[in-house]
């Protein structure tokens, strides 16, 4: 067990539609980290948060977005949903928020299913 | 910008073989981490090097920074059904690119 909580686990839903993941970091972790695995692609880095504040984008489209809350727990929102957006969004915290990430905890995903 | 390429993309081995995964980058970088991902489960860190030209062993596995900062593979000796799974390098560099992950390698062991 990472520490990081993710919901809801799996999640079904149809095109056009909009969801809201859930992560809770690990107990004193300030930053979190999104990221999106598709089938047989690797983790693409989405966006980071270090104490409610974004501090570093990648490649995350402009239908998505994240916040991170006063009591650290974080939101990915993705709007105007396609089916290429159906993958694994994992939630990671770490300690650090700056000069080096350190190690990354993943909490075990979010399968989105989009039909 | 910044490629990174990790090799290979996927290895079927007999359980007891070892194993060599690598990757290479066209930036330099001050930290590699090394992840494995288990079937269904979220990437968990295996191991962590912080200086060029560092070997470190972990039980069975063993990473090496490469002197030119570019570089990093990671060893697995006498494989166990247990290894299977999808290896991650992450390179740390700072800023955005410092969130970067390799493909992946997916190692499969027959039994």
């Amino acid at each position: 067990d990472s520490g990081v909580t993710q919901t809801p686990k799996h999640l079904i839903t149809a095109t056009g539609q909009r969801v809201t993941l859930r992560c809770s970091p690990r107990s004193g972790d300030l930053s979190v980290y999104w990221y999106q695995q598709s089938l047989d692609q690797g983790l693409q880095f989405l966006i980071q948060y270090y104490n409610g504040e974004e501090r570093a984008k990648g490649n995350i489209l402009e239908r998505f977005s994240a916040q991170q809350f006063p009591d650290l727990h974080s939101e990915l929102n993705l709007s105007s949903l396609e089916l290429g957006d159906s993958a694994l969004y994992f939630c990671a915290s770490s300690r650090s928020g700056s000069e080096t990430t350190g190690e990354l905890f993943f909490g075990e995903g979010s399968r989105l299913t989009v039909l | 910008g910044q490629q990174l390429n990790q090799s290979p993309q996927s290895m079927f081995i007999q359980e007891g073989e070892d194993v060599s995964m690598n990757c290479t980058s066209s930036s330099i970088f001050n930290t590699w981490l090394w992840y494995k991902q288990d079937p269904g489960e979220g990437p968990v860190l295996l191991i962590a090097l912080y200086k060029a030209g560092e070997l470190t062993s972990n039980g069975r596995l063993t990473a090496q920074f490469g002197i030119t900062r570019k570089d990093s593979f990671l060893n697995i000796s006498a494989s166990i059904p247990s290894d299977v799974g999808i290896y991650f390098c992450a390179p740390d560099g700072g800023g955005a690119q410092k969130l970067v992950f390799g493909q992946g390698t997916r190692l499969t062991i027959n039994p």
